[in-house]
């Protein structure tokens, strides 16, 4: 699986755009980008995904550059129940067994938002 | 939509005792997953199933752990017995098996061995 980078922590004001970069260089062609978030005492939640095109669900957006390298998450609007630890996972398939099976989380970006 | 669910949220017991963990994956799901977290190593999977057979087990620490899934609406995560550095939360997780398709995850059992 390809390494990915991400700031620890970020802050944001309540109702502006939440921007969360992730560096992937290593990316490898058939590898998905996977975006979660911990709440604290919480289980992970899937936020969104993508392979090459940008994504857009009802709670986030998903911009991949066109070399795939990095990515950003955008939550328009955050709230202060946005406030998490965010991941960014990149993985060739998640329904691997084995060791492929494992989803490495990492440390993620801590994000406060702020009233 | 129901998610995944776990029983219970909270489980403390002594050391010796056998715990059981309950999971309901979410409904057409046919993969279902253990993971354990903890402060010190993360989330660790501990086991895989898909169509209700064990695929790998390889995370389960030791022998004193023991998973089923006797149907596909329901599994188990069994420690018997149970130590204090079993002490962690436990998740389990489901997802379709087709490719991109990701994890959902339940909330989590929160295991205190005394």
């Amino acid at each position: 699986d390809a390494k990915t980078t991400q700031p620890p922590s970020m802050d944001c004001a309540e109702g502006r755009a939440a921007n969360l970069p992730c560096n992937h260089s290593t990316i490898s062609g058939n590898e998905y980008v996977y975006w979660y978030r911990q709440i604290h005492s919480q289980g992970p939640q899937y936020i969104i995904h993508g392979l090459k095109n940008n994504e857009t669900n009802e709670m986030a957006s998903l911009i991949i550059t066109e070399d795939r390298k990095s990515s950003t998450l955008i939550l328009p609007h955050a709230t202060l129940r946005d406030t998490a630890v965010y991941y960014c996972i990149v993985r060739v398939n998640m329904n691997y067994g084995g060791s492929q099976g494992n989803l490495i989380f990492g440390k993620g970006t801590k994000l406060s938002v702020k009233p | 939509d129901a998610g995944v669910i776990q029983s219970p949220r909270h489980e403390v017991t002594e050391m010796g005792q056998e715990v059981t963990l309950r999971c309901k994956p979410i409904s057409g799901h046919n993969s279902l997953f253990w993971y354990r977290q903890t402060m010190m190593r993360g989330l660790e999977l501990l086991i895989y199933f898909n169509n209700n057979v064990p695929i790998d087990d390889s995370g389960m620490p030791e022998d004193r752990f023991s998973a089923k899934m006797p149907n596909a609406s329901f599994s188990t995560l069994k420690i018997q017995p149970s130590e204090p550095r079993d002490s962690a939360v436990y998740f389990c997780a489901s997802s379709l098996n087709r490719e991109g398709q990701p994890q959902h995850f339940g909330d989590g059992t929160r295991l205190s061995i005394l």
